[in-house]
């Protein structure tokens, strides 16, 4: 158990670039999901997938979002036309498929910052 | 839709002084609860949850929390803390595939 890996660690960019992050989760875990976590406040749910069906996706994940779990396996989260808002910690967690309320294991982030 | 108010933003204490951090959710549903802690630039881990039974439910490092379905409460407590304990402490509930997340409280231990 390796735990769940995010790449890269911080990423810094002008307004208006494209970004794209990745995250590994922990191996045999079929369920993957992402969350926003800016200063001062809890993270905020985004997505999730169940392999690579993205099964639920947050009001917060506009047009500019995209999430893909191709093989179920990694996951990517690319934020087209960056705006100064979308500086945050971008947070990653997984957990096995089984069904009730299993804790989620996250990994370690994702620093956006958007100049 | 749930919601999760953590009351205090930051809590300072001295080192083995008791500490309370407060937790109150709110819910048409029954729910589950979670503590999540944040040290610096690490990802969440989890601390404690209440899924069902026992309303007390304790971590392997001394803490504890308390699942009160009348006040819709689930405070964490320690009854001494340590330097290490210093962190970011984070009240979740959920009810289905999302983790719903307070704000968090700042713990600082001074010695």
């Amino acid at each position: 158990d390796t735990g769940v890996s995010q790449n890269p660690r911080h990423k810094i960019t002008k307004r208006g670039q494209n970004v794209t992050f990745r995250c590994d989760p922990i191996s045999e875990h079929n369920r993957l999901y992402w969350y926003r976590q800016t200063l001062g406040q809890g993270p905020e749910f985004l997505t999730y997938f169940q392999n690579e069906a993205q099964l639920e996706k947050s009001r917060l994940l506009s047009d500019r979002f995209s999430a893909e779990r191709p093989k179920g396996s990694f996951s990517t989260l690319e934020i087209q036309r960056t705006e100064q808002g979308d500086s945050a910690m971008y947070l990653c967690a997984s957990r096995p498929g089984r069904q009730g309320p299993y804790e989620q294991y996250f990994g370690p982030g994702t620093r956006l910052t958007v100049t | 839709a749930q919601s999760v108010t953590q009351l205090d933003s930051q809590v300072p204490v001295f080192e083995e002084a008791p500490v309370e951090l407060r937790c109150n959710y709110s819910s048409s549903v029954s729910v589950y609860l979670f503590w999540y802690v944040q040290y610096p630039n690490q990802g969440l881990q989890l601390l404690l949850k209440y899924l069902s039974g026992s309303t007390l439910v304790e971590s392997i490092n001394g803490f504890e929390a308390e699942f009160n379905k009348s006040q819709t409460s689930f405070h964490l407590r320690k009854p001494s803390v340590h330097i290490s304990d210093t962190a970011e402490y984070f009240c979740a509930v959920s009810r289905s595939e999302k983790l719903v997340f307070g704000k968090g409280t700042k713990l600082t231990v001074n010695p």
